[in-house]
């Protein structure tokens, strides 16, 4: 298996743009997680997903944010309008229910930089 | 609500040498899993071992074992025979075995290994 992909692996925009970012999960994986890691905050849940519900979006930090899962092997997370604050890497896991110990699988990563 | 404390910033380690990355975690939960993850400078999050708290026994993956104190909350990662490979983040993360799937992690220790 490829793993979890997650593209792009860099961005680069202005603010006030539409930013999206893209997952892949590993196939068969029930659980989709969207992380943002900063160096001030560390490493924070935004959203996750059970079978393509979104499950708890406690984390997403505010409207501009918005994450879909319109099937088992795709989901997106936007950013609309995007600012400075924004950048950061952002990962996307997942997990399956009955893995051993539930082991998240994470991706690469997206490193996004907002100008 | 769980809470895990890395409170190591950063560390470094002579090459060879052994080292230990502290954690502790707060909770009211009797069962659930502990994680160490690496990340490298790549970025990629990668998981290096991980605990059930019922489990009595430390678990150990060839040269990382960890020191798990169910009663004392506390989850230290140990790695032997350092290598300059292992020049990354650590993060060490909670989950609950019932409950949400989230994964909470601490802030990470960053571990240098001089030559």
């Amino acid at each position: 298996d490829a793993g979890v992909i997650q593209s792009p692996r860099h961005e680069v925009t202005e603010m006030g743009q539409e930013v999206t970012l893209r997952c892949k999960p590993i196939s068969g994986h029930d659980y989709l997680f969207w992380y943002r890691q900063t160096m001030m905050r560390g490493l924070e849940l935004l959203i996750y997903f059970n079978n393509n519900v979104p499950i708890d979006d406690s984390g997403m930090p505010e409207d501009r944010f918005s994450a879909k899962m319109p099937n088992a092997s795709f989901s997106t997370l936007k950013i609309q309008p995007s600012e400075p604050r924004d950048s950061a890497v952002y990962f996307c896991a997942s997990s399956f229910i009955g893995g051993w110990y539930n082991e998240q699988f994470f991706g690469p990563g997206t490193r996004l930089t907002v100008l | 609500a769980q809470t895990v404390t890395q409170s190591q910033p950063e560390m470094s380690v002579q090459e060879a040498e052994t080292v230990t990355l502290s954690c502790t975690y707060d909770t009211s939960e009797s069962d659930y899993y502990l994680f160490w993850y690496k990340q490298p400078p790549s970025r990629q999050m990668i998981l290096v071992i991980r605990q059930e708290a019922y489990k009595q026994q430390n678990a150990t993956e060839n040269r990382f074992s960890v020191n798990f104190q169910k009663a004392a909350k506390s989850f230290s990662l140990k790695i032997s025979d350092s290598q300059l490979g292992d020049a990354a983040m650590y993060f060490c993360a909670y989950r609950s075995v019932m409950g949400d799937d989230k994964i909470i992690f601490g802030k990470g220790t960053r571990l240098h290994i001089l030559p």
